[in-house]
């Protein structure tokens, strides 16, 4: 059980071109997922809390203009990088917690992404 | 400001020894604990969670907490190549957000 969906698992784009990255909880529903993103030998960063049927929560000097979080439903998170640079590259990663009291949070797999 | 530290390593250990990683948090309040471990490249997998002070084991893991010292380990047993990664440490005050360790990379020598 819980297990969590990110795809694509790998992108490259164009500077300027907008990405869509898919975060899905399989066998449970999430009210809360995150967005991190995590550079080379560094650790993960935390970038936005989505949470279903309001506005994401985004930590600070994250752009959210740049950083599009939809949350439509308990199982399905999306965070688009709108006009992407290459400052952008980096390991996104999602990851769902079942009880948000636990807060046991599963990651996915992770989207590497790499503009040129 | 949140903080939760832990030892970036390398640390190696050889084939079938015990592999003691430690981690330390300044918030005083957090109430749970996290192990995951993340292969180069991979995201992060879950290895264990601890809430209440003392030992909790799971297989050849055991994770180790200490509330008053604000302290938590986790002891791999009989080492294995394959445990070879990078092991991040988080915490949580219960309704809020992770604050993850810069993590420790494990070098089990064969």
């Amino acid at each position: 059980g819980a297990v969590v969906s990110q795809h694509p698992s790998w992108v490259i784009c164009k500077s300027g071109t907008s990405v869509k990255i898919e975060c899905r909880s399989l066998d449970f529903q999430a009210t809360t997922m995150f967005w991190y993103r995590q550079f080379p030998k560094q650790s993960l960063m935390l970038m936005a809390t989505s949470n279903e049927g309001s506005k994401a929560t985004y930590e600070q000097g994250v752009e959210k203009d740049k950083f599009l979080i939809n949350h439509a439903s308990l199982t399905l998170s999306t965070l688009t990088v709108t006009s992407a640079h290459p400052e952008d590259s980096s390991f996104y990663i999602c990851s769902a917690s079942p009880d948000r009291a636990k807060n046991i949070q599963y990651f996915g797999a992770g989207t590497r992404l790499s503009v040129l | 400001q949140k903080e939760v530290e832990q030892n970036s390593g390398p640390l190696s250990v050889p084939e079938g020894a015990i592999a003691s990683l430690n981690c330390t948090y300044s918030d005083r309040g957090s109430q749970s604990f996290f192990w995951y471990r993340q292969y180069s490249g991979k995201s992060p997998e879950l290895i264990m969670f601890i809430y209440s002070n003392g030992d909790k084991e799971d297989g050849r893991f055991t994770a180790q907490l200490n509330k008053a010292s604000q302290y938590v380990s986790l002891l791999i047993r009989d080492s294995q190549p394959s445990d070879s990664a990078t092991y991040l440490c988080a915490v949580n005050n219960y309704g809020q957000n992770f604050v993850f360790g810069p993590g420790t990379r494990l070098s089990v020598l064969p």
